[in-house]
């Protein structure tokens, strides 16, 4: 069966360029999670659906950042205007069961905003 | 306090010690502790559940102190694969269950 997969692998842009980030979460889970990863904070939760819905967004840094699952198979993290602050690992996670059950990681994607 | 604490180390340790790591939490209420490893520039993958009675896997080992609240893992026989960095996840049972993964511990074993 295939993972979680998320494109692209690696994004290079320039500040103030929108940037948009996509997952496809394996089949048959019903909850997907954003995390953003820095040497400096760790691994963050960003947000994370249930059944398509978003449940929990408080991690979402500020206005800039902007998630969407429009249906079972795909979610995207958009990032508009993007910041040097903003470069990191983001990774899509799911899984079968909201509550405590194993979270499979997408190979993320690494983002570098000049 | 951070909701979930890991000492960062770097433990560097020769082939065929054994190794303990601990993983502190905030929320008495947290239900499910789970351990992850990271290689690096990899993605973090599930290593093994924290059941309250303990469980072992071959040379790991992860037990859970509710009283206490922490989670250790334990590693015998040190191989020079185990190197990577080790993350503590705990779910609680407020904000819809949310997931917090603790900062990592980072292993080397050398030769």
């Amino acid at each position: 069966d295939a993972g979680v997969i998320q494109s692209p692998r690696h994004e290079v842009t320039e500040m103030g360029q929108e940037v948009t980030l996509r997952c496809k979460p394996i089949s048959g889970h019903n909850s997907l999670f954003w995390y953003r990863q820095t040497m400096m904070r760790g691994l963050e939760l960003l947000i994370y659906f249930n059944n398509n819905v978003p449940i929990d967004d408080s991690g979402m840094p500020e206005d800039r950042f902007s998630a969407k699952m429009p249906n079972a198979s795909f979610s995207t993290l958009k990032i508009q205007p993007s910041e040097p602050r903003d470069s990191a690992v983001y990774f899509c996670a799911s899984s079968l069961m909201q509550r405590g059950d194993t979270q499979y990681f997408g190979p993320g994607t690494r983002l570098t905003v000049l | 306090r951070k909701e979930v604490e890991q000492d960062p180390g770097p433990f560097n340790v020769p082939e065929g010690a054994t190794v303990a790591f601990n993983c502190t939490y905030s929320n008495s209420a947290s239900q499910s502790f789970f351990w992850y490893r990271q290689d690096c520039r990899k993605e973090p993958k599930l290593l093994m559940s924290v059941y309250s009675s303990g469980n072992e896997d071959g040379r790991f080992t992860a037990q859970l102190n509710r009283a206490s609240q922490y989670i250790s893992l334990l590693i015998r026989d040190s191989k020079l694969s185990d190197s990577a960095t080790y993350l503590c996840a705990v779910t609680g049972n407020t904000g819809g269950f949310k997931t917090i993964f603790g900062a990592g511990t980072r292993l080397f074993v050398k030769a």
